[in-house]
């Protein structure tokens, strides 16, 4: 089992919709990262949380430690969010400097 | 804004030989981090490097790969002699403070392709 689930996987949507992607770990965390993989390859990062909520523009991520989930929400989505959204944790049962990534999420949003 | 530039964006090389990927960290940060991405696979991590030296290693890091901070700008990956399955995307990445507390600034990648 990997350490790191994201759903969906793969995600179409339309300009202007609500968009979420899920993210479930079955570590303990010191923290959870959102990142965005541009389809050149590129990575940015979005979020790091470890607790609660952040918002940045028409992002806003949220994370329950409890239930070992968190949530990426897109508002208004725009043809140019399509990217990859990749889900990562840094372990509490590790010494801590490595990021364990999930599988992503592929999202396509379609004028 | 401040970011984290790879040298070279893509490098073609034959199985056996030596490749140096290089990197510039953002400068004022001191963490420092490999990861490599296969192609359709998920993003690993490679290594960590703190005040001159390794803080952490995956097991894919074994002794072909070695990281040098050989001045005060560059952070670079050797592997000594590459294969087949080397052949991936290498993301250096870098963070102004620890495990919890640090964003992670990702470079735009190196990618390796092994013949």
């Amino acid at each position: 089992k990997n350490e790191v689930e994201q759903s969906p996987q793969n995600l179409t949507a339309q300009e202007g919709e609500f968009i979420t992607i899920n993210c479930s770990y079955s570590v303990g965390i010191s923290a959870l990262h959102w990142l965005q993989q541009h389809p050149g390859g590129g990575i940015v990062s979005l979020f790091m949380l470890s607790s609660g909520k952040k918002k940045h523009g028409r992002l806003i991520a949220t994370i329950n430690i409890q239930e070992k989930h968190s949530s990426l929400h897109i508002t208004a989505s725009h043809p140019r969010d399509s990217a990859v959204y990749i889900c990562a944790v840094r372990s509490r049962e590790t010494s801590g400097s490595r990021l364990t990534f999930g599988e992503g999420t592929q999202l396509t949003v379609n004028p | 804004e401040p970011e984290v530039t790879q040298t070279p964006s893509h490098q073609v090389t034959q199985m056996g030989q030596e490749v140096i990927l290089r990197c510039v960290p953002i400068s004022n940060h001191l963490y420092f981090y490999w990861y490599r991405q296969i192609l359709g696979q998920k993003v690993e991590f490679l290594v960590s490097f703190y005040n001159n030296e390794i803080s952490e290693k995956s097991e894919i890091f074994d002794d072909q790969f070695s990281v040098e901070r050989p001045d005060g700008s560059n952070f670079t990956l050797k592997i000594r002699s590459t294969k087949l399955e080397d052949s991936a995307m290498y993301f250096c990445a870098s963070s102004s403070g620890t495990a919890a507390a640090g964003e992670l600034f990702f470079g735009e990648g190196s990618r390796l392709t092994v013949l």
